[in-house]
């Protein structure tokens, strides 16, 4: 068990929704990240929020948005879906502001399917 | 642009024999250097990094890593493959913006 908790680990809906996505990080880590897993594509970097602040932004499309709470849960809205919005989402936390010299603590992963 | 690549889609080793999983990299100063490791219907688990020191690390599970500056490559092995080993490898590289960029993964299947 990383100690990061996500929900809803699925989720079904159906084309032109909204959803969101949740995250909660392991006990004082501030840093949030959020990845999207898909097959064609494999693992890309959405986002990173720090303390409540946005520090790095990926290959997020603009109908996709995020934010990190004071009590450091975090959320990963995505709009106007499409079918190809179909993958899993994964949270990873750590305790430091840049992950390219710690270990990153990830989420089981919530699979979004959109029909 | 920094990247990793995995150039192996799958690498299938029978049990015992050891393994190798590979992981070339493309940055721009000083590398830090990751695998991680997903079971199915898991999310990643760090196995080992590279960030400075010898080149040849250890990490969870007896796997260990050799960087290799001058071929840029950062192979994960393992002396002795076990069936409970079979899973999705990823190497990731970590940029001086401070996020990770991963590899495509390599599904490992250890044959009894």
């Amino acid at each position: 068990d990383s100690g990061v908790t996500q929900t809803p680990k699925h989720l079904i809906t159906a084309t032109g929704q909204r959803v969101t996505l949740r995250c909660s990080p392991r006990s004082g880590d501030l840093s949030v990240y959020w990845y999207q897993q898909s097959l064609d594509q494999g693992l890309q970097f959405l986002i990173q929020y720090y303390n409540g602040e946005e520090r790095a932004k990926g290959n997020i499309l603009e109908r996709f948005s995020a934010q990190q709470f004071p009590d450091l849960h975090s959320e990963l809205n995505l709009s106007s879906l499409e079918l190809g919005d179909s993958a899993l989402y994964f949270c990873a936390s750590s305790p430091d502001l840049r992950a390219n010299t710690g270990e990153l603590f990830f989420g089981e992963g919530s699979r979004l399917t959109v029909l | 642009a920094q990247s990793v690549a995995q150039p192996e889609d799958q690498v299938n080793v029978a049990e015992g024999n050891p393994l190798t999983v590979k992981c070339t990299y493309s940055v721009s100063g000083n590398p830090y250097l990751f695998w991680y490791v997903q079971y199915p219907n898991r999310g990643l688990q760090f196995l080992l990094k590279y960030i400075t020191g010898d080149n040849l690390v250890k990490g969870s599970y007896g796997f260990e890593a050799e960087f290799n500056k001058s071929q840029t490559s950062f192979h994960l092995k393992k002396p002795s493959a076990l069936v409970s080993d079979s899973a999705l490898y990823f190497c990731a590289v970590g940029v001086n913006t401070g996020k990770l960029i991963f590899g495509q993964g390599t599904t490992l299947q250890v044959k009894p």
